[in-house]
């Protein structure tokens, strides 16, 4: 089955300052590639998701790429703010898979004043 | 508003005891989904429902159970036969298996 490794599990950086939290999968079929974010004791809620048809999506500070030779894909947040700070997820799915999307472990964004 | 519904927010459980946790959604979605989530350990799959009255088990779905009579409705149980049952349980939907997944709100189970 899917594989999805994150790194890092733990990322601080200054306000204002641009976070990158990246993301391999294992499977070549996966083709569907989203990211959540959760705030405590909150469910997750997509931010931004990508299809394997294009490398790369922006929306307005959030921006997400993918690899497709290299089976990874990257999360993006610029000028980060006090309100980004959360867990952040990535996910891959693909069309035949019945139990869903895989996620990965986390990464917990803080965001220093 | 449409949306996925979990209830209640916090349950306590009894050495024991089952506990059931409700998950419904009108989103008019086919796929639902339990997932257990630990501290630094990701969403772990319990049990999936693609389709009423059908359901499979995913990779830590000893010591639960699940039933899916109506679309809109995927109750978890924690039997006493799961032995850590102190987690956040979070349910989730899809329109289809490469959509994106709706979470509800989350439960968080203690056991006392």
């Amino acid at each position: 089955g899917e594989n999805v490794e994150q790194h890092p599990s733990t990322l601080s950086v200054q306000e204002g300052d641009s976070a990158v939290i990246k993301c391999t999968y294992s499977d070549s079929a996966s083709n569907y590639f989203p990211w959540y974010k959760q705030e405590l004791g909150k469910g997750p809620q997509l931010i931004i998701d990508i299809r394997s048809n294009v490398g790369e999506k922006k929306d307005q500070r959030i921006a997400v790429t993918l690899n497709k030779t290299a089976k990874h894909f990257s999360l993006h947040i610029t000028e980060t703010q006090p309100e980004d700070s959360a867990v952040y997820f990535c996910a891959a799915g693909w069309g035949g898979g019945a139990d869903g999307l895989t996620f990965g472990k986390g990464t917990h964004l803080i965001i220093q004043p | 508003d449409g949306g996925i519904t979990q209830s209640p927010k916090y349950l306590f459980r009894k050495e024991g005891q089952n506990v059931t946790l409700s998950c419904e959604q009108n989103l008019n979605h086919d796929a639902m989904y339990w997932y257990r989530q630990d501290p630094g350990q990701g969403l772990r799959l319990i049990y999936y429902s693609q389709i009423v009255n059908d359901f499979q088990k995913g990779d830590i779905a000893e010591g639960y159970s699940v039933s899916r009579e109506k679309k809109e409705s995927f109750p978890l149980t924690v039997t006493s036969a799961q032995k850590n049952p102190t987690a956040f349980y979070l349910c989730a939907s899809q329109l289809g298996m490469n959509t994106e997944a709706f979470f509800g709100q989350g439960t968080r189970l203690t056991v006392v």
